[in-house]
């Protein structure tokens, strides 16, 4: 079965020191790969993808992302942490074999980051 | 700007009633998604739409009903027989392709009165 794990339930981190949200991942098929960011009373917000391609994907904010096939993972990093990052972060996968062109994302359960000053 | 537009914000519902929650899109997107999310247990797939007068049951269908008879809107019903509808509602969309992202509305809060 397709499935998502965020392994930490909270992140907390010293501003302008690098933060890492872990993700993993289990699917039948070639992954696309997905995070977001959700703040307080708001919808989720698109940061980046993995399609195929280099590894190391960038994507807004200074926020970017590596994927390693071995290991099933898409762990979320940035060099310097900002305290305005401190938000709840979702993975999501897209099994391209099992969903076709449905666009269906299974998610992660979240990882809270808390970026303290 | 385009986007997606969920309303109301807030919502409450006394026992044995019928709500309904609004979502409509102007990003001419085909697909479309009411997702539940509780703490700490992410989002949860409620109901799916690929086209107008099509939709499919998601992972916890039960106690709710949608409808898609425009391509913009796609509203859900939390029945009665939804027996913990309290809960962050969030509707995204998506468009032809599959290596593009959902989008998401802002929400509506559903709680019990």
């Amino acid at each position: 079965a397709q499935s998502v794990a965020q392994p930490e339930d909270q992140v907390n981190v010293a501003e302008g020191n690098p933060l890492t949200v872990k993700c993993t991942y289990s699917v039948s098929g070639n992954p696309y790969l997905f995070w977001y960011v959700q703040y307080p009373n708001r919808g989720l917000q698109f940061l980046l993808k993995y399609i195929t391609g280099d590894n190391l994907v960038k994507g807004s904010y200074g926020f970017e992302a590596e994927f390693n096939k071995s290991q099933t993972s898409f762990h979320l990093k940035k060099p310097s942490a900002l305290v305005s990052d401190s938000a709840l972060y979702f993975c999501a996968v897209r099994d391209i074999l099992s969903s076709g062109n449905t666009g269906k994302l299974i998610f992660g359960q979240g990882t809270t980051l808390q970026v303290k000053p | 700007d385009g986007g997606i537009t969920q309303s109301p914000k807030y919502l409450f519902r006394k026992e044995g009633q019928n709500v309904t929650l609004s979502c409509e899109q102007n990003l001419n997107h085909d697909a479309m998604y009411w997702y539940r999310q509780d703490p700490g247990q992410g989002l949860r797939l409620i109901y799916y739409s690929q086209i107008v007068n099509d939709f499919q049951k998601g992972d916890i269908a039960e106690g709710y009903s949608v409808s898609r008879e425009k391509k913009e809107s796609f509203p859900l019903t939390v029945t009665s027989a939804q027996k913990n509808p309290t809960a962050f509602y969030l509707c995204a969309s998506y468009p032809r392709g599959r290596d593009q992202p959902q989008h998401f509305g802002d929400g509506t809060r559903l709680s019990i009165l």
